[in-house]
């Protein structure tokens, strides 16, 4: 079974310009979560989908994020316009819908904004 | 929400000894994953824990859910363990969201 995988693995951008990262989860996980670790910090959750439906998203900094998930598949977190406070490392999770609650993260997607 | 408190932030080990890494939450939780992030910024997935001990190699964790705290066990340790580990802890449906603690990070050295 593939794990979770995202893309880019590193992606360097001005500030200003849109960035777009893509996750795609674990097959047959209804659960999709968005992490990030921005400056060192801890890491932080930003939103979980339920197939494509967002759950909570209570963890978005601001408008300028938006998550999709189409068809309750891959999901996309685009920043746009991006700002130097947004540099860090964007982690997705997945899971499966009941027990156990073990969430499964990807690699991360590593964010420059210059 | 809940808290999570890693101790200790830092620790710099001799290549071959032994680490305790301890993780107490504020409230009780039903989901709680320990971590490692290695250098390239990768998360790798150690244990799912909630309660009980597990072993995986040179790793072991141990949850003790009624006092609210989990140790993470390195012995032996390598180069390769450098990095830093977070523990993270969830409540209720098991659709929350994991809350993580800051960290410990972990230095071995040759």
């Amino acid at each position: 079974e593939a794990g979770v995988t995202q893309f880019p693995s590193h992606s360097v951008i001005e500030k200003g310009q849109t960035v777009t990262l893509r996750c795609d989860p674990i097959s047959g996980h209804d659960n999709l979560y968005w992490y990030r670790r921005v400056m060192g910090k801890e890491i932080k959750f930003l939103l979980h989908f339920v197939k494509e439906s967002k759950q909570d998203e209570s963890g978005m900094p601001n408008n300028r994020f938006l998550a999709e998930r189409t068809g309750g598949t891959y999901s996309t977190l685009k920043v746009q316009p991006a700002e130097l406070e947004d540099s860090g490392v964007y982690f997705c999770a997945s899971r499966r819908t009941g027990g156990p609650y073990e969430q499964y993260f990807g690699p991360g997607t590593r964010l420059t904004v210059t | 929400g809940i808290q999570v408190e890693q101790s200790p932030p830092d620790l710099i080990l001799q290549e071959g000894a032994n680490s305790t890494l301890r993780c107490n939450f504020s409230d009780s939780v039903n989901n709680l994953q320990w971590f490692h992030q290695n250098p390239w910024g990768q998360l790798i997935n150690l244990f799912y824990i909630p309660s009980g001990t597990k072993q995986n190699g040179r790793l072991s964790a141990t949850t003790v859910a009624t006092e609210r705290y989990s140790l993470l066990y390195i012995s032996s340790s390598q180069t390769t363990d450098s990095g830093v580990y977070f523990c993270a802890g969830g409540r209720g449906s098991g659709n929350t969201p994991l809350v993580f603690g800051k960290g410990t990070r972990l230095s071995v050295i040759a």
